[in-house]
């Protein structure tokens, strides 16, 4: 599968706890979009990343959530002191190098967030 | 960016053809038009992108008048595997390349026997 491989797919955590998900883009791929999905809501973006750096954070809260992707291994979205409001699906995205359009970006099938 | 407006759900039956319709009045010189499938538990999967006129591919099609200011997605002959979440994109930001995609909520096909 060539596909964006997002791991693990269900991760349960309890208050206080970190949580760290992680995403493989399209191989080839070198940007990668993290989105957070609520029941019955669409996507929201919270991060875009190139190679070892931050391109657009503005979706995402300024505390306890942070997102890198290294030169080397995927992609990681870690939340620190996990709340129960941080329940969530957490999907991730990839697209080619970039700067032109019709380009769209592909996705995982997400990481299920369960904060007990 | 450009606001969507879609209808939240819509039912059909097998081998209907089923026609979504998105408006999008403050579109862009720029913008592409893209539409996503989610199934439940699932990322969203691109269907199709245009910017004008008519766009196919081997599973839908996309018709855009030329103001732009809507856009519809056809789905010919549904079957009970295309229930699913349907969601239009307007922007620099439904495309690749640095930039992130804005999803509304969606149309909510259901698709009967």
């Amino acid at each position: 599968n060539a596909g964006v491989m997002q791991n693990p797919r269900h991760l349960v955590r309890r208050r206080g706890q970190e949580a760290r998900l992680r995403c493989s883009p399209v191989k080839g791929h070198s940007h990668v979009y993290w989105y957070r999905q609520l029941p019955e809501e669409g996507l929201k973006f919270m991060v875009y990343l190139q190679k070892e750096n931050i391109i657009d954070e503005s979706g995402m809260p300024k505390e306890r959530f942070s997102a890198e992707f290294p030169k080397e291994g995927p992609s990681i979205l870690r939340i620190q002191q996990v709340v129960r409001g941080d329940s969530a699906a957490y999907f991730c995205a990839s697209s080619p190098t970039g700067g032109k359009n019709n380009q769209p970006q592909h996705f995982g099938d997400g990481t299920r967030l369960s904060i007990l | 960016l450009a606001k969507t407006t879609q209808p939240i759900s819509m039912d059909s039956y097998e081998g209907q053809e089923v026609n979504i319709t998105c408006s999008h009045n403050n579109i862009a010189t720029n913008d592409y038009i893209t539409w996503y499938q989610q199934f439940p538990s699932q990322g969203p999967r691109f269907i199709i992108q245009g910017y004008k006129t008519k766009v196919t591919n081997e599973v839908a099609s996309l018709f855009i008048p030329a103001d732009r200011k809507s856009s519809t997605l056809s789905l010919p002959r549904v079957s009970l595997s295309d229930t699913a979440v349907y969601y239009c994109l307007v922007g620099d930001g439904v495309t690749g390349g640095g930039n992130k995609l804005t999803f509304g909520t969606g149309t909510q096909l259901k698709v009967e026997l």
